[in-house]
Order: structure tokens, then sequence, then C-alpha cells
């Protein structure tokens, strides 16, 4: 597809399981971003990559989250051990390298019971 | 002080009205500004960008950017039901070569009723 693709686009999941959610950039591009949209908070920035290397992890809440790119493409969002306050919208976005415009995906709309 | 401040509505607004949106911000490093359109249940979709201070023009849409006053707008003229949508804010800067991580505001839901 042309855009970036998140998946899954949903997912309930019992509080302490482990979680991961995926994210296929745009073709091209070599930045990768994590952000969160909690109820009331605004976008949160998370996570960013550049090729392989994330050289910014400033916003990734806990040691419960850590991410992953391979291949320069793919990349993974993890939570350890979820957390209700974990509930929140994952958006995945990639651009074609630092600092251009930057395009999101669809989300990963994650619900922690 | 939040660094960015938008005012979350919600706008209710006949078609065909002038729709204005605004958001202020606090950090004098923010050089890089976006508007950012949002469907319900659905991923920010990129409207407009625009560096540094001026206006920039995309059919109905019209981004604004005051780096004096910390102040940016947007107008969406002949504004259709379509529009109905959460509109949002970011911006990021260029201090330490952070341009990649946008400051978004809370976003506001704006209706356009037909």
């Amino acid at each position: 597809g042309a855009g970036v693709s998140q998946s899954p686009s949903n997912k309930v999941t019992e509080k302490g399981k482990d979680v991961e959610l995926r994210c296929d950039p745009i073709s091209g591009h070599t930045a990768l971003y994590w952000y969160r949209q909690s109820l009331g908070q605004g976008l949160e920035f998370l996570i960013y990559f550049q090729g392989n290397s994330a050289p910014d992890k400033s916003g990734l809440p806990s040691d419960r989250f850590s991410a992953e790119r391979t291949g320069g493409s793919v990349s993974t969002l993890t939570i350890q051990r979820t957390q209700q306050e974990d509930s929140a919208v994952y958006l995945c976005a990639s651009s074609p390298d630092r600092g251009n415009t930057i395009y999101f995906g669809e989300g990963s709309w994650l619900t922690v019971v | 002080q939040k660094e960015v401040e938008q005012d979350p509505g919600p706008l209710s607004v006949p078609e065909g009205a002038i729709v204005s949106l605004n958001c202020t911000y606090s950090n004098s490093a923010f050089q890089y500004f976006m508007w950012y359109r949002q469907y319900s249940r659905k991923g920010p979709e990129l409207l407009m960008y625009t560096y540094s201070s001026g206006n920039k023009e995309d059919g109905r849409f019209t981004a604004q950017v005051d780096k004096s006053s910390k102040y940016i707008s947007l107008f969406i003229r002949d504004s259709q039901p379509s529009d109905s949508a959460t509109y949002l804010c970011a911006m990021s800067g260029n201090s330490g070569g952070s341009n990649y991580k946008l400051t978004f505001g809370k976003g506001t839901l704006l209706t356009v009723n037909p």
C-alpha cells in the first residue's frame, strides 16, 4: 500500500499480558516514529528511528516499553506487563528523512482490561 | 504552561462559514509548523506544512504563522460537512537537531452543519 500500515488495528488484552504492535512504513522512508494518543492527553512522542537505529527513545514512558526496527523497514513496539494506563492509540509515522513531512498510520487501538 | 496550547472546542459552524483555528506556543525554537486533520478513529492526516513565519495557501485552507507572537492559525474557507474532524496543530524545532520531534496541541473538534 501507499501509506503507513499498522497492525493490529484493535487489541484488547488483559492486564499483565505482553503486546506487540507492528508498523510498516511508507516504502523508502528512512525515518520512523511512534507516538501515543491518550484521551485528554493529545499525541505524545515515544521513539524515533533512523534506519535501524533509535537515536531518541526519550518518550518511552517506562522500561516496559521497547521498540525495534529491522531491515530499515518494519518496526515493532512491545509493551510488557501491560497496565490499564497503557490503554491508548499507538500511532506509527514515517518520513523520507529526519525532519521532513511526517505521515501517520491509522493507529493501533489498545485496551487493557 | 504547556508548550502548545489549543482550544479544544468543540466548534460548530454552518456550511459555508469561514473557520479559524488557532494555537499558541511557548518554545521559541519551534520553526516548523503543521496542521493535521483527524477523522474519528483514523490517523492524523497532514494538511499544511509551513517553515518559519508567513502564510501558505492550499485550496480552501490557509495557514499563518506569526513567530513574533508565537501564534499560528488555520483558516478554512467555504467550510463543508466533510471538514468535520479534529484539527491538530503540531510544531518542531531545530534545537539540537530535534526537528523530527513533533509537539502537538490537543486538537480542536470542528463540526460543520449542513
